[in-house]
């Protein structure tokens, strides 16, 4: 099945700077990338996808990148600010006849410091 | 966007009794439903696939007969943990399908913090 491997763990930036979390993927047929954002508590939301037909997404602060050949895809986060410090799942699917179970990678916990 | 909720929000149970969870989409329909449990500080597992008239996929190493899922119609599922026990403390979440609004995009319901004394 798939393996979808997330890292840094935990992710300490400045107000202002710029944040970029890493996942890799083991299933070549997975097509479908989202990334969740989640408080303590909360229920995890969706802040961006990419689908495996783009390279590149972008959504004001928000940007994902896909390499398919390499199998992975990351998440840029610019200007980051106090409230995006949450927890960050990336994760992975095959859309389409695949059952869309998504695999989750195990979280980085992001702290954006004043 | 599309609205899941969850009831209840929180529960306290005694050892060895049973829990129902319902997972609701509000304002779409949802052929298949997914139970997640998620333990502190670590990551979401797929627990069930649970699909509309029809039995639910377990995940390796979740035993069916203690966490028994129904999926009555196109806006609701429920995960009923039987006979529960300290260690199944955790937070459920479950999430949802919209396959009719032209993506596959998941929408995940507020969670509910079970707690087995």
């Amino acid at each position: 099945g798939e393996n979808v491997e997330q890292h840094p763990s935990t992710l300490s930036v400045q107000e202002g700077d710029s944040a970029v979390i890493k996942c890799t993927y083991s299933d070549s047929a997975s097509n479908y990338f989202p990334w969740y954002k989640q408080e303590l508590g909360k229920r995890p939301q969706l802040i961006i996808d990419i689908r495996s037909n783009v390279g590149e997404k972008k959504d004001q602060r928000i940007a994902v990148t896909l390499n398919k050949t390499a199998k992975h895809f990351s998440l840029h986060i610019t200007e980051t600010q106090p409230e995006d410090s949450a927890v960050y799942f990336c994760a992975a699917s095959k859309e389409g006849g695949g059952g869309n179970k998504l695999t989750f990678g195990t979280g980085t916990q992001l702290k954006v410091e004043l | 966007g599309a609205v899941v909720s969850q009831h209840p929000s929180r529960v306290i149970c005694k050892s060895g009794t049973s829990v129902k969870i319902e997972c609701r989409s509000l304002d779409f329909q949802a052929t298949t439903m997914f139970w997640y449990r998620q333990f502190p500080k670590q990551s979401l597992m797929l627990m069930a696939t649970s699909n509309e008239g029809s039995k639910a996929t377990y995940e390796q190493g979740v035993e069916k007969d203690k966490f028994l899922i129904n999926h009555a119609s196109l806006t609701l599922s429920t995960l009923t943990v039987t006979s529960a026990h300290p260690e199944d403390s955790s937070f459920y979440i479950c999430s949802a399908r919209d396959a009719f609004g032209g993506t596959d995009t998941q929408y995940f319901g507020p969670g509910t913090r079970l707690t087995v004394l």
